[in-house]
């Protein structure tokens, strides 16, 4: 049974930059969410995912977007990049929305 | 704003002792809660869910919930060098999607 599965592991990009990060969900889970965690913060929910549809949207500019795909794996983008990003990205997934939530690795971005 | 909240510790135990770990929270619509076991530089892994009130026991895990108090605990006996980690408390914000998380409480049980 497949987990969670995140790429890439680590990134560093520059101020300004954009970048993408992926995820493709437990098997048999359809939604995807997406957190934000700083160094000593509890993830912070950025938006979720399901039926290719943003359904949820947390406190995140527009800077940040997504996408799910036919598969139910997703994209989160991150465009113009500031330090402040710096952060590890967690990507979730359940089945139907509210239910127990299975994390990704992560993906530690660093923002220089 | 909805909250979850958790004293972010360090909590310290000898190791066999019970360690206690609470969670309040803000909405009185919540009805699911999470706790999450976070080692340092990983991601948050799940120990149990409770939806009811009164206590669910896991193995050496008991997670309690007090709807009417808005409070959650996870007791951890018999407490391991291992079980040193950050827990988190979570829970969906009533009519949405939205996963609350506390900051987290750092447990160590020392040898």
């Amino acid at each position: 049974d497949a987990g969670v599965t995140q790429s890439p592991t680590h990134l560093i990009k520059t101020r300004g930059q954009q970048v993408t990060l992926r995820c493709s969900p437990k098997s048999g889970h359809d939604t995807v969410s997406w957190y934000q965690q700083a160094l000593g913060q509890g993830p912070q929910f950025i938006f979720q995912y399901y039926e290719e549809e943003e359904r949820q949207r947390g406190n995140f500019p527009d800077r940040f977007s997504g996408h799910q795909f036919p598969n139910y794996s997703s994209e989160l983008n991150v465009n113009a990049l500031l330090l402040g990003d710096s952060a590890l990205y967690l990507c979730a997934s359940t089945s139907g929305g509210r239910e127990t939530q299975y994390f990704g690795p992560g993906t530690r971005l660093l923002v220089l | 704003q909805k909250e979850v909240e958790q004293n972010s510790g360090p909590l310290s135990v000898p190791e066999g002792a019970i360690a206690s770990l609470n969670c309040t929270y803000s909405d009185r619509g919540s009805q699911s809660f999470f706790w999450y076991r976070q080692y340092s530089g990983k991601s948050p892994e799940l120990i149990m869910s409770i939806y009811s009130n009164g206590d669910k026991e896991d193995g050496r895990f008991t997670a309690q919930l007090n709807k009417a108090s808005q409070y959650v605990s996870l007791l951890i006996r018999d407490s391991q060098p291992s079980d040193s980690a950050t827990y988190l408390c979570a829970s969906p914000t009533s009519g949405t999607y939205k996963y609350i998380f506390g900051t987290g409480t750092r447990l160590k049980v020392l040898a």
